[in-house]
């Protein structure tokens, strides 16, 4: 059974980091390509960022474009979100995502994390 | 980008009632559509993929269909846990993924 487990999120200053991570555990982790999904309050849902299942190749949503990137370590089932220069607009329950595609990304969300609060604020 | 827009974004319905949500595709993503359903202070779960592809353990009352731009989601007898928001995501291979704004069906 596909687990999913975010943590990291928290409040962070405008201009601030955080990292996120995401741990998996059920499946073979490094065959599937995964993502961070977003939702900020009481709105919808936003795809911020994909990472392929070797981590050779990575896209970001341009709201987030050079200031957060997704990295995966295959040694330790888990990804990561690195984020910097935070903005208060950031502010969003941020979820993983694991994609169903074996090598290769079929780029829906099959299976979800509980999601990690992350609070962007002065 | 690739705009994904839901109508309604809300309804009204009783339990046993079928509805049906839209979704439409700003241009054409064949069949790459995908839809999911969202409770209340809960992660998304995935209900279709593939436009018309029922995910594994999803009750068979949840149906969809269309292809190229316009889409639909339909639930033939609602039950009472089906009152949630949904939404479809375009999977195009084209970035960024997109998602339609939700559709709210409550009571």
């Amino acid at each position: 059974q596909v687990h999913l487990v975010e943590s990291g999120g928290g409040v962070a200053q405008p201009g601030g980091s955080l990292r996120l991570s995401c741990e998996a555990s059920g499946f073979t982790f490094n065959k599937n390509a995964m993502h961070w999904v977003r939702q900020a309050p009481g709105k919808g849902l936003e795809w911020v960022a994909v990472i392929s299942y070797d981590g050779t190749k990575k896209h970001t949503a341009d709201s987030v474009k050079g200031r957060f990137s997704i990295s995966r370590d295959n040694s330790q089932n888990t990804i990561y979100l690195q984020m910097d220069s935070l903005r208060p607009e950031d502010t969003a329950v941020y979820y993983c995502a694991r994609d169903p595609g074996n090598y290769d990304w079929l780029l829906n969300f099959e299976s979800w994390g509980q999601g990690t609060l992350v609070s962007v604020s002065s | 980008d690739i705009q994904m827009t839901q109508s309604p974004s809300s309804l009204s319905a009783s339990a046993g009632d079928s509805v049906t949500i839209t979704c439409r595709a700003s241009q054409s993503i064949s069949h790459y559509l995908n839809w999911y359903q969202q409770q209340p202070g809960k992660a998304p779960k995935l209900l279709i993929f593939g436009a018309s592809n029922l995910h594994r353990g999803v009750p068979s009352r949840f149906s969809g269909s269309g292809s190229g731009t316009d889409f639909t989601l339909t639930i033939s007898g609602l039950q009472p846990e089906d009152f949630a928001t949904y939404y479809c995501q375009q999977s195009f291979f084209n970035f960024p993924l997109t998602f339609g704004g939700g559709t709210k069906v409550q009571i």
